[in-house]
């Protein structure tokens, strides 16, 4: 346990769906991640969040859809995706200030578009 | 843009035998970290390099930077099973310590006892 839990765990919806990734972090952080993790990719960074607010958005569609309403929650929107957009969708957290700036890891949500 | 490549792809080693993967930055670093995923499991934490040369050793792992912090290893001595899984290092992005981290594709270890 990284003290940053994601629901659900497997997620499959069809193109049509509308549905949405929970992220909750226990460790007082002030940063939350989210990233993709296919297949044979690298781990890309979809969204950042400092102190609530969005700093980062690196070119993803407009379908998927981020919240941060507070420092421990985070959440992804979901809607009309598309098949290539299964993967693996995992949430981190962070300090932004001190020495080590590591990243916490949740367990990820599996998602499969049919 | 900024980038950050790592090799090889795949290793496979016989248990016992040694590991090495090697990170490099299109960019100059202010820091470089190292995550291990296990099979199935999420990237975890196990180390950051901030200093020019920096040798920093974990039991049988031994973990460097560059002199020009633009490239980094990560050396495994005497490999067992529990070492399999996928090592990635990641950077700042924009070399800025404490935001958004550049990660490399990851170099995927498999021992075979």
């Amino acid at each position: 346990e990284t003290g940053v839990t994601q629901t659900p765990r497997h997620l499959v919806m069809g193109m049509t769906n509308k549905k949405s990734l929970k992220c909750e972090q226990h460790l007082g952080h002030n940063a939350m991640y989210w990233y993709k993790q296919s297949a044979k990719k690298p781990l890309e960074l979809m969204f950042v969040y400092s102190l609530e607010e969005r700093v980062e958005n690196n070119s993803v569609p407009s379908r998927f859809s981020p919240e941060c309403p507070n420092s421990s929650h985070l959440f992804l929107h979901l809607h009309t995706l598309q098949p290539e957009d299964s993967a693996l969708y995992l949430c981190a957290s962070s300090l932004t200030e001190g020495g080590v700036n590591e990243q916490f890891f949740g367990p990820g949500t599996r998602l499969t578009v049919l | 843009g900024q980038q950050v490549m790592q090799i090889p792809q795949y290793q496979h080693v016989q248990e016992g035998e040694d590991f090495t993967t090697y990170c490099n930055s299109s960019t100059t670093l202010s820091n470089i970290q190292w995550y291990k995923q296990r099979p199935g499991g999420h990237p975890v934490f196990l180390i950051q390099l901030v200093k020019s040369g920096e040798v920093k050793k974990q039991k049988r792992l031994t973990f460097q930077f560059g002199e020009a912090k633009k490239n980094s290893s990560l050396h495994i001595t005497a490999t067992q099973t529990t070492d399999v899984g996928t090592y990635f290092c990641a950077g700042p992005q924009g070399n800025q310590a404490g935001t958004a981290l550049i990660f490399g594709k990851g170099t995927t270890l498999s021992v075979s006892s």
